[in-house]
C-alpha cells in the first residue's frame, strides 16, 4: 500500500529555521509536493519536487531524495504567518496518477 | 478569475439524509478529486474523474457517489450509508499529469 509519514507537531521560534520531514513508500513516483494549510482553510499549493536535489522559492525550499523516499521541507526566517500545517504528498502514476497525502505536520511558531 | 468553487461552506445535515456537495471549476482542468479530511488523519481519497462520464473509487469510496457529466462539475452526494459523515470535505483539479493539484475552500458537514 502508500504510506507517507510525517512528524505530528512542531514548534519553532520566529527568525528561525525550521525543517519538516516526509518520508513515503508508494507503487510508484511521479512528484512530490508540499502544501500549506491554515485551519479551515484549502490547502495551498508550496512547491515540487520530480528529481533529486533542492528546489528554492524565496523563504521556501524542498529536497528530494528518490532512493531514500525521502524529502524535506526547509522554511527560512520564520514568520508567525507560517504557523499552519504542512502536507507531504506523493502523486502515484501506478494508480491514474493519483496523490496520496501524508497526515500532516502541525508547525507551531512563537514569539 | 479562474478557480475552483465548493459550495456551501458550512452543511448540517440530519441523520438518513442524503445531502450533495458542489464542486465547480472554471480552470479547464481534466482531472478532478473529491478528499476528505479528518483531524489527524490528513486527506483521503473518495472519488476522482480524469475525464467528463468517468470516474473512478477512491480509497474511502463506500456511502459516497459522484458524477461527472460536464467538465467543469463533480458533485458529491454523501449519502445516508455513509456512518461517519462529519468532516471537512475538499475537492480538488488539475490540469496535465505533471502539475499540482488546486483545491477549493472546503465544505464542512456537520451531522445533527
Amino acid at each position: 500500500g502508500q504510506n507517507i509519514d510525517q512528524p505530528t507537531e512542531m514548534t519553532a521560534t520566529e527568525g528561525a529555521i525550521v525543517q519538516i520531514n516526509c518520508t513515503y513508500q508508494t507503487s510508484g513516483f511521479n512528484g512530490l509536493f508540499w502544501y500549506q494549510q491554515h485551519a479551515g482553510e484549502a490547502p495551498t499549493f508550496l512547491s515540487y519536487n520530480v528529481l533529486d536535489g533542492l528546489e528554492e522559492k524565496g523563504r521556501f525550499s524542498s529536497f528530494l531524495s528518490r532512493s531514500k523516499g525521502y524529502s524535506y521541507l526547509l522554511l527560512k526566517e520564520l514568520q508567525m504567518k507560517d504557523s499552519a500545517s504542512y502536507l507531504c504528498a506523493v502523486r502515484d502514476p501506478n494508480t491514474g496518477n493519483q496523490f496520496y497525502f501524508g497526515t500532516g505536520t502541525s508547525l507551531t511558531v512563537i514569539p | 478569475d479562474g478557480g475552483i468553487t465548493q459550495s456551501p461552506k458550512y452543511l448540517f445535515r440530519k441523520e438518513g439524509q442524503n445531502v450533495t456537495l458542489s464542486c465547480e471549476q472554471n480552470l479547464n482542468h481534466d482531472a478532478m478529486y473529491w478528499y476528505r479530511q479528518d483531524p489527524g488523519q490528513g486527506l483521503r481519497l473518495i472519488y476522482y474523474s480524469q475525464i467528463v462520464n468517468d470516474f473512478q473509487k477512491g480509497d474511502i469510496a463506500e456511502g459516497y457517489s459522484v458524477s461527472r457529466e460536464k467538465k467543469e462539475s463533480f458533485p458529491l452526494t454523501v449519502t445516508s450509508a455513509q456512518k461517519n459523515p462529519t468532516a471537512f470535505y475538499l475537492c480538488a483539479s488539475r490540469d496535465g499529469p505533471t502539475t499540482e493539484a488546486f483545491f477549493g475552500q472546503g465544505t464542512r458537514l456537520t451531522v445533527v
